[in-house]
């Protein structure tokens, strides 16, 4: 059964560093999303994308954070200057359509120093 | 506003026995809804939806009930098993903003063999 994949597992860096966090969509599917999960607290929506541009993004997604789909299978998430806060479990998800199921990754493990 | 909650954070039941996971929210106009079980170190799994227009959907011994008088949605599980044991998630999906999900605080199901 095809599905999202996402890398690293668990990235650590320091506060005030830039991350990039990989995912493969699954490959028929047009729309993409990242969410985030700190410790013990409910999953958040960050972004969606479709057609190379941004849907829809929360309060959450401000300038520190970009998506790119960089080519026909990366969907990547870059934080460019992290703080101690963006630790989190972020999740990438993608669909075939809007209104088709979300397929979630097993997510990176994000830790800021 | 957008407010996806659950009443119990968490759920002790003996296997074998039907387990209920309540869900409330606060916006009128939504009209989709899904649960997702999350089991620990991945991402979210969808395991039923359901629409403003129906009061039940029934899956693979699980049923989703919406009571959109009261604005209050459940998961029962039937026969609940060890492989049960995860956090369940409701969530609200917004056609107009990007289908974007909203999810839920989360309840966490213990099966007690």
């Amino acid at each position: 059964e095809p599905e999202v994949t996402q890398t690293p597992s668990h990235q650590v860096t320091q506060m005030g560093q830039e991350v990039i966090l990989r995912c493969v969509p699954i490959s028929n599917h047009l729309y993409f999303y990242w969410y985030r999960q700190i410790l013990g607290q409910k999953v958040e929506f960050l972004v969606s994308f479709y057609n190379n541009e941004i849907s829809e993004k929360s309060e959450i997604f401000d300038d520190q954070f970009s998506v790119e789909r960089p080519d026909g299978s990366n969907f990547t998430l870059k934080i460019r200057s992290t703080k101690l806060e963006d630790s989190a479990m972020y999740f990438c998800a993608s669909s075939e359509r809007q209104i088709y199921e979300q397929y979630f990754g097993p997510g990176t493990r994000l830790t800021v120093t | 506003g957008e407010s996806v909650g659950l009443h119990l954070p968490t759920l002790s039941v003996q296997e074998g026995d039907n387990s209920i996971i309540n869900c409330a929210y606060s916006n009128s106009a939504s009209d989709y809804f899904i649960w997702y079980k999350q089991e620990s170190g991945k991402g979210p799994q969808f395991i039923i939806d359901i629409r403003s227009n129906m009061d039940k959907r029934q899956g693979q011994r699980v049923t989703v009930l919406l009571n959109k008088t009261v604005k209050h949605l459940s998961l029962q599980i039937a026969a609940t098993q060890p492989g049960d044991s995860a956090v369940y998630f409701c969530a609200e999906r917004f056609y107009n903003q990007g289908g974007k999900l909203i999810f839920g605080q989360g309840t966490e199901l213990s099966v007690k063999p």
